[in-house]
């Protein structure tokens, strides 16, 4: 168990709906990392928050959108789905801001768009 | 444009043997990581290198920075069936602070 906790684990929506996926990081964790993995691609890196201010952006869609509340537990949301946004997603978190790396991650959410 | 890129993509291989998996890119990174990933979980953290030159041994497992901190190798000796996985290199990039993965290596070992 990494300490990283996210919900829900699956997901099924039809295209065009908008959904919200949560990460709780690991305790004393300010760093929270998002990631995209379509079905046996790597990992697409799309936000990084520290302490609840965006860090870095990577190629992340105007559609999603993401933000770090004041207790540290982060949500991304995505709307207007389309059939590609089907993947896993994934939520790291790490105690420095970014350069040691050394992230843990949670379970992933799957989800499923039909 | 992907900074990392990992080589070879697939690996097949028998109980016992070898292996040496890359990772390279023409940046500098200030540390790098290796994850492995079962499927349909997150990355499970390995180890970290900070120092050009640095090696780090995790039992089987032998790390190793490049001198000029722009690629990593992986060697696994005696491969044993519970080695399957992808393994993924992982850093950030001098000056900045996007968190990026490596294109995978996907590891089977043969029983």
């Amino acid at each position: 168990d990494s300490g990283v906790t996210q919900t829900p684990k699956h997901l099924i929506t039809a295209t065009g709906q908008r959904v919200t996926l949560r990460c709780s990081p690991r305790s004393g964790d300010l760093s929270v990392y998002w990631y995209q993995q379509s079905l046996d691609q790597g990992l697409q890196f799309l936000i990084h928050y520290y302490n609840g201010e965006e860090r870095a952006k990577g190629n992340i869609l105007e559609r999603f959108s993401a933000q770090q509340f004041p207790d540290l537990h982060s949500e991304l949301n995505l709307s207007s789905l389309e059939l590609g946004d089907s993947a896993l997603y994934f939520c790291a978190s790490s105690v420095e801001g970014g350069r040691r790396g050394e992230a843990f991650f949670g379970q992933g959410t799957r989800l499923t768009v039909v | 444009t992907q900074l990392l890129e990992q080589s070879p993509q697939f690996l097949s291989i028998q109980e016992g043997e070898n292996l040496t998996v890359y990772c390279n890119s023409s940046s500098v990174f200030s540390s790098l990581q290796w994850y492995r990933q079962e499927p349909g979980e997150g990355p499970v953290l390995l180890v970290t290198v900070v120092t050009g030159g640095e090696v780090k041994k995790l039992k089987r497992l032998t790390f190793q920075f490049g001198d000029a901190r722009k690629d990593s190798s992986l060697h696994i000796t005696a491969a044993q069936p519970g080695d399957t996985g992808l393994y993924l290199c992982a850093g950030a990039t001098s000056g900045t602070y996007k968190y990026i993965f490596g294109t995978g290596t996907r590891l089977k070992v043969l029983a």
